[in-house]
C-alpha cells in the first residue's frame, strides 16, 4: 500500500467552528508532514512530524493545532480560522525526514472558510 | 539555504512535440533534487529525483532529467508530448530537511 490518504476531501466551515483534517498512511513511514498549498502557487511546508514527534514548525499561527496520534495517523486540528486560510491542505509522508527520501502526497483536502 | 528557480511559469506545446520545462538549483554541495506532477484537483505525484550516481535520471511516463553540475540546472525533458501530460510540474530541492519547491510550471498541450 503506497497510499496516504486524507478526509475530508472538502470542507466548508464558518470562522467561529472547530474541524479536524485527518491524514493516514500504512507504509511503515516515520515522517509526516502539512502543507498549505493556494490556488496556482506551491505547496508551503507548516508542519513536520518525525517520530510523532513534532520536528518543524513553520510559524503556523496557533488557530492550526497538528497532532500525531500513532505513526500512522496526522491530524490537523482547526479554530477560529480567517477566510485567508481557504487553501488546499496536503499531507505528506517519507520514510525518515529529509535526505534524499521521496515524500508520497495525499489528494488534499480543500478547505472553504467562510 | 538551497533553493530552485524554474524559468517560465507556462509551457505550451503540441501533442507530440518535446517538453523541456526548465529548473536551476542553487546549492553549494550536492543536492538532492526532485520532479513532481500535479493534476488538477490531485497531490502531487513524484515523477523522478535526483541524489548521487547517474547524471540522467528517468521517471516514469516517460520523463527524464539530466544534473548538470557545471549550469546548476535539473531540466526536466520528454520527446513527445500527450494530451494527458497537461499538468503543474514543480522542481523540488532539499533544503535543511525540508523539501523547498519552485513557483511551478504549467504546462498545456495542444491536439
Amino acid at each position: 500500500d503506497t497510499e496516504v490518504t486524507q478526509t475530508p476531501k472538502h470542507l466548508v466551515m464558518g470562522m467561529t467552528n472547530k474541524k479536524s483534517l485527518k491524514c493516514e498512511q500504512h507504509m511503515g513511514h516515520r515522517a509526516m508532514y502539512w502543507y498549505k498549498q493556494k490556488a496556482k502557487k506551491p505547496p508551503e511546508l507548516m508542519f513536520v512530524y518525525s517520530y510523532e514527534k513534532l520536528s518543524i514548525n513553520e510559524s503556523v499561527p496557533s488557530r492550526f493545532s497538528p497532532e500525531c496520534p500513532n505513526s500512522s495517523l496526522l491530524n490537523l486540528h482547526l479554530h477560529a480560522l480567517q477566510p485567508e486560510d481557504s487553501a488546499l491542505y496536503l499531507c505528506a509522508s517519507s520514510q525518515v525526514q529529509g535526505a534524499d527520501n521521496e515524500q508520497f502526497f495525499g489528494p488534499g483536502t480543500r478547505l472553504t472558510v467562510l | 539555504a538551497q533553493s530552485v528557480t524554474q524559468l517560465g511559469s507556462h509551457v505550451s506545446v503540441s501533442e507530440g512535440a518535446l517538453v523541456l520545462l526548465r529548473c536551476n538549483y542553487s546549492s553549494s554541495v550536492p543536492p538532492y533534487l526532485f520532479w513532481y506532477v500535479q493534476y488538477p484537483n490531485q497531490g502531487l505525484q513524484l515523477l523522478l529525483k535526483y541524489t548521487t550516481g547517474a547524471t540522467l535520471v528517468k521517471g516514469i511516463n516517460g520523463f527524464e532529467a539530466e544534473f548538470k553540475k557545471s549550469e546548476t540546472s535539473f531540466h526536466l525533458t520528454k520527446p513527445s508530448a500527450h494530451m494527458s501530460d497537461a499538468a503543474e510540474y514543480f522542481c523540488a530541492v532539499i533544503s535543511t530537511d525540508k523539501l523547498i519547491f519552485g513557483t511551478g510550471t504549467r504546462l498545456q498541450v495542444f491536439p
